[in-house]
């Protein structure tokens, strides 16, 4: 069974810092996404990564994809408050599988 | 505006009352997909929909039923409601191929 796992899955750090969320999943999958939710809100899509060795940059954040190691990350860099929200990152195969997602505070 | 209904947005029932929550997409998508978010365990895939008349079961489909009668249109129907189907659920849709989904606003579902 598919199963995708999130690291961490609380995250508080401080403005300017740089910091990677993990994303594993445990069977072969070349489609890998990332969103974000803000509390009370729907998600938003942020990546679709679709190939080996995709990257991805929007802003601050920066996705990978690792299809043979079976891992994504989702690079925080100079973290800014706005950037606090939920990250989930999701992997099709047939059906869409989430992590259960990495809460991200970014403190002043 | 491109945007993915969905009705209603909170809706407080009691365990074996038939009940459906309508989606609606204005994108001409093809793909439409229903989800439950639960704290602590992200989204689970409850149906998808490919096209019209095409539809699949997800993760989580027990308890649930579909219908696509239309493109625009993906309502989910709990027949016999559960109190461990109260959850926020969320119908998203995508053009086949994309893979890019436009998440609705989420419907607060309650059964006591």
């Amino acid at each position: 069974e598919l199963k995708v796992e999130q690291n961490p899955l609380f995250l508080s750090m401080q403005e300017g810092k740089n910091y990677t969320i993990y994303c594993n999943y445990s069977t072969t999958s070349d489609r890998l996404y990332w969103y974000r939710q803000d509390p009370g809100k729907s998600l938003e899509s942020l990546f679709v990564l679709l190939s080996n060795g995709a990257v991805k940059q929007e802003g601050r954040l920066m996705a990978s994809l690792d299809t043979k190691a079976r891992l994504s990350t989702l690079h925080i860099t100079a973290a800014v408050h706005d950037l606090s929200a939920t990250y989930f990152c999701a992997v099709d195969i047939n059906d869409m599988r989430f992590g259960a997602g990495t809460r991200l505070t970014v403190k002043p | 505006e491109a945007q993915v209904t969905q009705n209603p947005r909170y809706l407080i029932t009691v365990t074996g009352k038939k009940l459906t929550v309508t989606c609606s997409q204005n994108m001409n998508h093809e793909y439409m997909s229903w989800y439950r978010q639960d704290p602590g365990l992200g989204l689970r895939q409850i149906y998808y929909s490919m096209n019209v008349e095409v539809t699949d079961k997800g993760d989580v489909p027990e308890g649930y039923k579909v219908s696509r009668k239309e493109k625009r249109n993906f309502p989910l129907i709990l027949e016999s409601p559960s109190p461990n189907q109260t959850s926020l659920y969320f119908c998203a849709s995508s053009f086949w191929g994309s893979y890019e989904q436009y998440f609705g606003p989420g419907t607060r579902l309650t059964v006591t």
